[in-house]
């Protein structure tokens, strides 16, 4: 199945909380998953990626946990802020180095 | 997304008109990709290109054809614009194909009346 399923659509967190954002596959043949944040009008960047050999990679506030097994991972932002407001988007590459995207989650951090 | 620039921004254009998207990247790399995003679906890849002449067919590529003639460009055409090509058009750039990171352009918003 090439799909990559993320959840949620929205989120609303308070400053200073944590953000967790979940997406799960059918793919066993994708081998590398990474997430994008996007901005209002502006292209997506890459915030972090991780390949299913480990288990979690953090990177400051930012951290993916990964479940190979469960054929999930999530991405997870400690003491959010509320320039931490986007949209965040999970994606995952399959056999043909092809990203395949998460419907995407638009996170609203109150101050 | 400095190296990497789409145009036009914005355009609106009626039902079956041709229609054609530039992407020009000043990064040098070989792959460039269209996407489109629609909301609920995140981002559908369209075509790529993973060199001069060299392109390949996405997930969601009836209705546009793609060209490369130089590194730096890489240009979209919709042979005739459907409503349903009403998008949000981004082009990505990236050094491999392979577990690499995608560069984003600004985007162009088209809407096909």
């Amino acid at each position: 199945q090439q799909q990559v399923k993320q959840s949620p659509q929205s989120l609303i967190v308070q400053k200073g909380g944590i953000s967790i954002i979940n997406c799960a596959y059918e793919n066993t043949a994708f081998d590398y998953f990474p997430w994008y944040q996007q901005f209002p009008g502006k292209g997506p960047a890459l915030l972090i990626a991780i390949r299913p050999d480990v288990s979690e990679k953090k990177e400051g506030r930012f951290t993916i946990s990964f479940n190979k097994s469960a054929k999930q991972f999530s991405l997870h932002i400690m003491d959010s802020q509320p320039g931490d407001s986007a949209t965040y988007f999970c994606a995952a590459m399959d056999s043909n180095y092809q990203l395949i995207w998460g419907a995407g989650t638009k996170l609203i951090i109150k101050p | 997304d400095a190296g990497i620039t789409q145009s036009p921004r914005h355009k609106v254009t009626e039902t079956g008109t041709p229609v054609t998207l530039r992407c020009h990247q000043t990064e040098n790399h070989r792959y460039m990709y269209w996407y489109r995003q629609d909301p609920g679906h995140g981002l559908r890849l369209i075509h790529y290109s993973y060199g001069v002449k060299d392109t390949d067919k996405g997930e969601v590529s009836d209705g546009y054809s793609v060209s490369r003639s130089k590194t730096e460009d890489f240009l979209l055409t919709l042979e005739s614009a459907t409503s349903s090509q009403t998008s949000v058009y981004f082009c990505a750039t990236g050094t491999s194909g392979r577990s690499d990171t995608q560069y984003f352009g600004p985007g162009t918003r088209l809407t096909v009346l």
